[in-house]
């Protein structure tokens, strides 16, 4: 165990869908990331978080609508997805300033 | 913006040879790099990370090297065993981490038997 926690592991949603994406962390970090990982692609930044605040958004479509609740909780909202949506989406956590970034396992998403 | 690559995205070697894994980045101000592992079904799990004022670091079994001068990172497993197998990232920051990690595409790593 990671110490950062996924749920759901899968998910197939429809394209109407609203579905939400969990994410904890047991590490006592303060900063939360949210990464999308497709095939033959690097993991794209999504989101960040410090201290509950977001501090980036890479550019992600608004269907997609991250909530960070408190320090231990990360959310990802989803909504009306299309089908190249479809990946594994990563959380990760740290202290805010460092660099000792721990992965949870993902939640391997299609979108139909 | 700048990005991180690597070079091959998949590299085969026979158990108990040396492999080296390669990455080159664009960004000269990067100044921190590290190197992660993933395996099937499980997220990116940290293996080395070197700074930018160092040209080497070693761990168990694992050497990250770095070339600044050409923008060039590698990593070297030393007596490859079949849990070596996995997908290696790199990945570099400039922001202190606080604005996320960049990544490479990554290396598909095999052990022959």
């Amino acid at each position: 165990e990671t110490g950062v926690t996924q749920t759901p592991r899968h998910l197939v949603m429809g394209m109407t869908n609203k579905k939400s994406l969990k994410c904890e962390q047991h590490l006592g970090h303060n900063a939360m990331y949210w990464y999308k990982q497709s095939a033959k692609k690097p993991l794209e930044l999504m989101f960040v978080y410090n201290f509950k605040e977001q501090t980036e958004n890479n550019s992600v479509p608004s269907r997609f609508s991250p909530e960070c609740p408190n320090s231990s909780h990360l959310f990802l909202h989803l909504h009306t997805l299309q089908p190249e949506d479809s990946a594994l989406y990563l959380c990760a956590s740290s202290q805010v300033q460092s660099y000792g970034y721990t992965f949870g396992s993902g939640t391997r998403l299609t979108v139909v | 913006g700048e990005s991180v690559g690597l070079h091959l995205p998949t590299l085969s070697v026979q158990e108990g040879d040396n492999s080296i894994i390669n990455c080159a980045y664009s960004n000269s101000a990067s100044d921190y790099f590290i190197w992660y592992k993933q395996e099937s079904g499980k997220g990116p799990q940290f293996i080395i990370d070197i700074r930018s004022n160092m040209d080497k670091r070693q761990g168990q079994r694992v050497t990250v090297l770095l070339n600044k001068t050409v923008k060039h990172l590698s990593l070297q497993i030393a007596a490859t065993q079949p849990g070596d197998s996995a997908v290696y990232f790199c990945a570099e920051t400039s922001g202190g981490g606080a604005d996320g990690l960049t990544f490479g595409k990554g290396t598909h790593l095999i052990i022959q038997p």
